[in-house]
């Protein structure tokens, strides 16, 4: 059974990188796409990017210029930076699966919040 | 403001059929699949429906999808009180090459 675990740090300052890694345990990492998915607090879902075992990405618009999304094959790893946070970025971070250019399917990680303050 | 418009809530009465709309445009539900999720606090998205109508392995026969033109549908029936959660429409945006949510509905159940 596939399972996604991810982790990085959850409390952070105005401008600092948000970093966060999603690990891959069972399935196969190079024949699917590979996301993040952010919820703020009190708000809706937001769709970050994707990325495949190539490399290949996509980014959501409204953060393509902050945002990279990098991939580890030799340690099915996917990761997720984002630099000059401010506290907007607060949010629940979801790493999860696809088949890319579509939405997420049925397996996903637990979620990350990330809080930046101050 | 979402790209995809869903109603901000919705309600119905235990045992009763409710619908959940989502409307988008050509770029994204008018020529792709829909996906539907619900959303409990705490937890992780679950997929209920994906390419626009299809039900995961343990997802009831109680929710079902379709779509017609650039707008979706998410039913649900014979409703439960642990349906109450919060729903989201997903679809690819082909001009945009990017994935976009609605921005949710809140189902109660009265």
């Amino acid at each position: 059974q596939v399972q996604l675990q991810q982790w990085g740090a959850g409390l952070l300052k105005p401008s600092e990188t948000l970093s966060l890694t999603c690990a891959v345990y069972g399935g196969s990492f190079s024949n699917y796409y590979w996301s993040w998915i952010r919820q703020p607090p009190g708000k809706g879902l937001e769709w970050i990017g994707e990325i495949n075992h190539r490399g290949v990405t996509s980014y959501n618009p409204s953060l393509k210029s902050r945002v990279t999304i990098s991939v580890d094959t030799s340690k099915n790893q996917f990761s997720l930076k984002l630099p000059s946070l401010t506290a907007a970025d607060t949010a629940v971070y979801y790493c999860a699966r696809g088949f890319g250019r579509e939405m997420p399917r049925g397996r996903w990680g637990q979620g990350t919040l990330c809080t930046v303050s101050s | 403001q979402s790209v995809l418009t869903q109603p901000p809530s919705v309600s119905a009465a235990p045992g009763q059929k409710v619908t959940i709309s989502c409307s988008g445009t050509s770029s994204n539900i008018g020529n792709n699949d829909v996906f539907w999720y619900q959303k409990l606090p705490g937890t992780a998205p679950e997929l209920l429906i994906y390419d626009t109508h299809k039900r995961p392995s343990g997802i009831p026969d109680r929710f079902s999808g379709s779509k017609s033109g650039t707008s979706a549908t998410l039913a649900i029936t014979g409703l439960q009180t642990g349906d109450e959660a919060d729903y989201y429409c997903g679809a690819w945006d082909s001009s945009l090459s990017a994935g976009l949510f609605g921005g949710g509905t809140k189902l109660t159940v009265l």
